[in-house]
Order: C-alpha cells, then sequence, then structure tokens
C-alpha cells in the first residue's frame, strides 16, 4: 500500500513565527497535494503540486507557500503563523496515471497561540 | 468554484440497518466522483468511486450517481461497528482527480 508520512505530527507555534510542515512519500507518484481539516469544512486544497519544481495554488492557498524539491518530498511553509491557521493538515498523493485514489497521511496537528 | 455538500451531517443507525448517505454538487462539468472514509483520529482513506450514470456495488457498499441531478450517494447495507467513521465524497472536473470535498457526514453504527 502507499506510503506518505508526515512530520512532525503535533506542533505548537506562536503568532508571526514560521512553520514548516514537511511531507514524504515513497510511492513514486507525481502528483501531491497538501489540505486542511476543520470542523464543518471537511478538506480543503492548500496547495498542489505535479512533479519536482511545480506548485499550484489551490481553493485556500493565502498566507501558505509550498515547496517540492523532489518527487519524494512537499513541504508546506506558514512564513507568519497566525492563529486561524490552527488546524489539522493532511498530505497526500495520487497519480491519475495509476488511479483515481489520493493516499494521504496521517496528519499534523498544528496549533498557534 | 465547485461547491459540494453533503447530507445529513451525522447519523445514528443500529448494526444490520442500510445507511444511505448524500452528496450533491453544483459544476455540471463535473466528471470524477468518490467516497472517501475516515476513522476517528486518522486519515482519509478511499473508499469508492464511480465515474459513469448509475449504479457500482463493491461488496456492502453501493454507489449511485445521477448526473443530470447532480448527486450521487453511498448505501452501506448491513451496517456494522466497524463502519463508524466520517465519510467525505469528493468531485473531480478532471481526470487529475484534483477533487473539491464535502464536509463530510459522520456515521455512528450502534450495535
Amino acid at each position: 500500500e502507499a506510503a506518505v508520512t508526515q512530520s512532525p505530527r503535533n506542533k505548537v507555534a506562536v503568532t508571526g513565527g514560521k512553520v514548516t510542515l514537511s511531507c514524504n512519500q515513497t510511492n513514486n507518484h507525481n502528483n501531491m497535494y497538501w489540505y486542511r481539516q476543520d470542523t464543518g469544512h471537511g478538506l480543503r486544497l492548500i496547495h498542489y503540486s505535479y512533479g519536482a519544481g511545480s506548485t499550484e495554488k489551490g481553493d485556500i492557498p493565502d498566507g501558505y507557500k509550498a515547496s517540492r524539491p523532489s518527487q519524494e518530498n512537499f513541504s508546506l511553509i506558514l512564513e507568519l503563523a497566525t492563529p486561524s491557521q490552527t488546524s489539522v493538515y493532511f498530505c497526500a498523493s495520487g497519480d491519475p496515471g495509476q488511479g483515481w485514489e489520493q493516499y494521504f497521511g496521517p496528519g499534523t496537528r498544528l496549533t498557534v497561540l | 468554484q465547485q461547491k459540494v455538500q453533503q447530507s445529513p451531517e451525522s447519523l445514528i443507525v443500529p448494526e444490520g440497518a442500510m445507511t444511505s448517505l448524500n452528496c450533491t454538487f453544483s459544476d455540471s462539468a463535473s466528471q470524477y466522483f468518490a467516497w472517501y472514509r475516515q476513522h476517528s483520529g486518522k486519515a482519509p482513506k478511499a473508499l469508492m468511486s464511480i465515474f459513469s450514470n448509475g449504479e457500482k456495488e463493491e461488496g456492502r457498499f453501493t454507489i449511485h450517481l445521477n448526473k443530470a441531478s447532480l448527486h450521487f450517494s453511498l448505501h452501506i447495507r448491513d451496517s456494522q461497528p466497524s463502519d463508524s467513521a466520517l465519510y467525505l465524497c469528493a468531485v473531480s472536473i478532471n481526470r487529475d482527480y484534483k477533487y473539491v470535498f464535502g464536509a463530510g457526514t459522520r456515521l455512528k453504527v450502534i450495535a
């Protein structure tokens, strides 16, 4: 089965601080995604990537940057964290050439104080 | 922008019952439809998909899709306590499978 890992699993940050969430996949999938999940909103797409060096804005990109330095790694960067960014963040990978599924990592719980 | 809505928000059913979950979408150009299941504290996991009008069955799970009505549904036969989870529907316009997710239906199956 596809393997996606995330680090850290839990993070407490201060308002105005910089936060980097990391994601690694070992499935050789071209596409990777960052979502946040809040009660009442389901999964909302922040940024996604079609391959190394590419990043695209999702539906709620404001306040976030992304980086895809390699096929395996995809990072989400909060340059100036705000309390409204307190959430659970999920990374996922997928490859339309292989199937319709996205495979999700275990999530990172971020609290911004 | 695509809007995806799920109903009901939450549902409690007895073990052995039939469960029906609904999803409506706003963009008639949508072509790819999926359900994901998320147990408490875990990652979402792909459950089933459907790409053409009609019905698709996999074990106890059946998806119905009616594109003209902008609606698809998931039906769980003989619901089990292990089916208790958050069910997320997902819709994509293109074959890049860049999904828009609904807010979810929280299902609890009581023994």
